[in-house]
């Protein structure tokens, strides 16, 4: 399995939105609404922030949405604050036979 | 409080083995899958195998196939990663999650890191 595409970064105002792509084939992103997003700080385990394309775990702000169309998934930030500064990553799932697959991961900066 | 903690990493010699544990508390441990997921210095996260909470069925990436065995002791709550013919391209911090293939990893520990060099 290959890994979903993601750009390197991204970067937003305080306030402002940002939204990171995860881009899969019709095997994994596209086949199923099996899509996860995790933000990680530096030295810190990964937190998972989206679940099934758009459910938020309890505890995750709403400023947290995801979304999907076709092989591409999305993850959009809005209200942009300092402490989303991190590093995320999608994966999906890919299939009963297939272990999934990470994306490249995405640094967010807050400017 | 859903807690799961790493342990087992450390330096070892291309070619030589380690076991990594994770002892899982706060849910029903054979309840659900498991993972370990592994991050190279400065590298982004891979998956490195799954197991059921059954131990029935298990994953691997291509890239450990072989080498690595996932294994639980549900009676214990804790999971394992043995690790054999280690090379240096292994060297990575090394995460059990809880959850499975899906992506749905709600829980993670803290990492365990493991250093393979000469």
């Amino acid at each position: 399995q290959s890994a979903l595409t993601q750009p390197p970064s991204a970067s937003g105002s305080p306030g402002q939105s940002v939204t990171i792509s995860c881009t899969g084939t019709s095997s994994d992103v596209g086949a199923y609404n099996y899509v996860s997003w995790y933000q990680q700080h530096p030295g810190k385990a990964p937190k998972l922030m989206i679940f099934e394309v758009t459910k938020r775990p309890s505890g995750v702000p709403d400023r947290f949405s995801g979304s999907k169309s076709g092989n591409t998934a999305s993850l959009t930030v809005s209200g942009l604050q300092a402490e989303d500064e991190a590093d995320y990553y999608c994966i999906s799932y890919a299939g009963a036979n297939n272990l999934g697959v990470f994306g490249t991961g995405t640094t967010v900066t807050v400017l | 409080e859903v807690q799961l903690l790493e342990s087992g990493g450390g330096s070892v010699q291309p070619g030589g083995s380690l076991r990594l544990s994770c002892a899982a508390s706060g849910f029903t441990f054979s309840s659900y899958a498991m993972s370990w997921v592994r991050q190279a210095p400065g590298k982004g996260l891979h998956w490195v195998s799954v197991i059921t909470g059954s131990a029935i069925t298990t994953w691997y990436a291509d890239s450990v196939k072989g080498r690595f065995t996932i294994s639980r002791d549900n009676s214990k709550n804790t999971l394992y990663l043995q690790m054999n013919s280690l090379r240096a391209e292994d060297t990575a911090v090394y995460y059990c999650a809880k959850g499975g293939s899906s992506g749905r990893l709600e829980y993670w520990g803290q990492g365990t890191l493991v250093t393979v060099s000469s």
